[in-house]
C-alpha cells in the first residue's frame, strides 16, 4: 500500500539558511501534518491542512511556513535556520472521512543545521 | 500539566515477558486512541487503534481503554527482542480533522 512520502531523507544546511521539506501524503487523504522531533522527545506538532487550507497551528516558529498544494503535496519552508531547528521532521497524513482521525507517517526527513 | 502523560521509562524486559505499557490522559474529549510503536531514526508506525472502552486484541498486542480513569494501556504477549523501540500513545477527538496529541513515549528494550 501507498505510504506517506517524504523527501529529501536527509539534509544538512549551515546556519540561517533556508530548507524546503516536501510531503506527499497517502492518496485520498485530505490531511497533512508537520511534526518536529528533537532527540530523546514525542513529535511536536507543527502545523495541518485540511483540503489545502491551514487547520490547525502548534509550536511552528515564525521562520518556518508551509503550505498544500492542489495535488493534495506539502513543503515545510524553513528560513534563517538555526542549529536547534535540527530534528526529525515527519510529515503525516490522514482522512477525516472515517470515525477516527488515524495518521499515518512518513519515514521522515533528517535536518541537521551546522 | 500535559494532557497526555507517558511513562518515558526505559522499560527493561526479559524475552518472553509480557509487557504493559500505559498512558494517561485530562481531556474528556479524547476518544479515540492509537498506539504507534518507532523505532530509532524511523517514522512512527501504528500498531492499533480503538474507540471504545475495553480491550481490543491483535495478535500478540491487546489496547485496553477505561475512559472512567482516563487511563489506556498497551499489553505485548510473548515479548521478543524485535519489540524494542519507543511506543507512544496517541489520542484525538472524534468527528472530521481532529489534531492528535502524542504521549512522549516509552523506551522498551526485550533483553534476549
Amino acid at each position: 500500500a501507498a505510504g506517506v512520502i517524504q523527501s529529501p531523507r536527509h539534509l544538512i544546511k549551515e546556519k540561517r539558511e533556508t530548507a524546503t521539506l516536501k510531503c506527499y501524503p497517502i492518496p485520498r487523504h485530505d490531511t497533512v501534518y508537520w511534526y518536529q522531533q528533537g532527540p530523546g522527545q514525542d513529535p511536536q506538532f507543527l502545523i495541518s491542512f485540511y483540503e489545502k487550507m491551514q487547520s490547525d497551528k502548534g509550536s511552528i516558529p515564525d521562520r518556518f511556513s508551509a503550505q498544500q498544494f492542489s495535488d493534495y503535496h506539502s513543503e515545510l519552508n524553513m528560513s534563517s535556520l538555526e542549529l536547534g531547528d535540527s530534528a526529525l521532521y515527519f510529515c503525516a497524513s490522514s482522512s477525516t472521512r472515517g470515525r477516527g482521525n488515524t495518521i499515518y507517517f512518513g519515514e521522515g526527513s533528517w535536518l541537521t543545521v551546522v | 500539566q500535559k494532557e497526555v502523560e507517558q511513562d518515558p521509562g526505559p522499560l527493561s524486559v526479559p524475552e518472553g515477558a509480557i509487557v504493559s505499557l500505559n498512558c494517561t490522559y485530562s481531556n474528556s474529549a479524547f476518544q479515540y486512541f492509537m498506539w504507534y510503536r518507532q523505532y530509532s531514526r524511523k517514522g512512527p508506525e501504528l500498531l492499533m487503534y480503538t474507540y471504545s472502552s475495553g480491550n481490543k486484541e491483535d495478535g500478540r498486542f491487546t489496547a485496553q481503554v477505561d475512559k472512567s480513569s482516563k487511563y489506556i494501556s498497551l499489553f505485548i504477549r510473548d515479548s521478543q527482542p524485535s519489540d524494542s523501540a519507543t511506543y507512544l500513545c496517541a489520542m484525538s477527538a472524534l468527528g472530521g480533522y481532529q489534531k492528535v496529541t502524542f504521549g512522549i513515549g516509552t523506551k522498551l528494550q526485550v533483553i534476549p
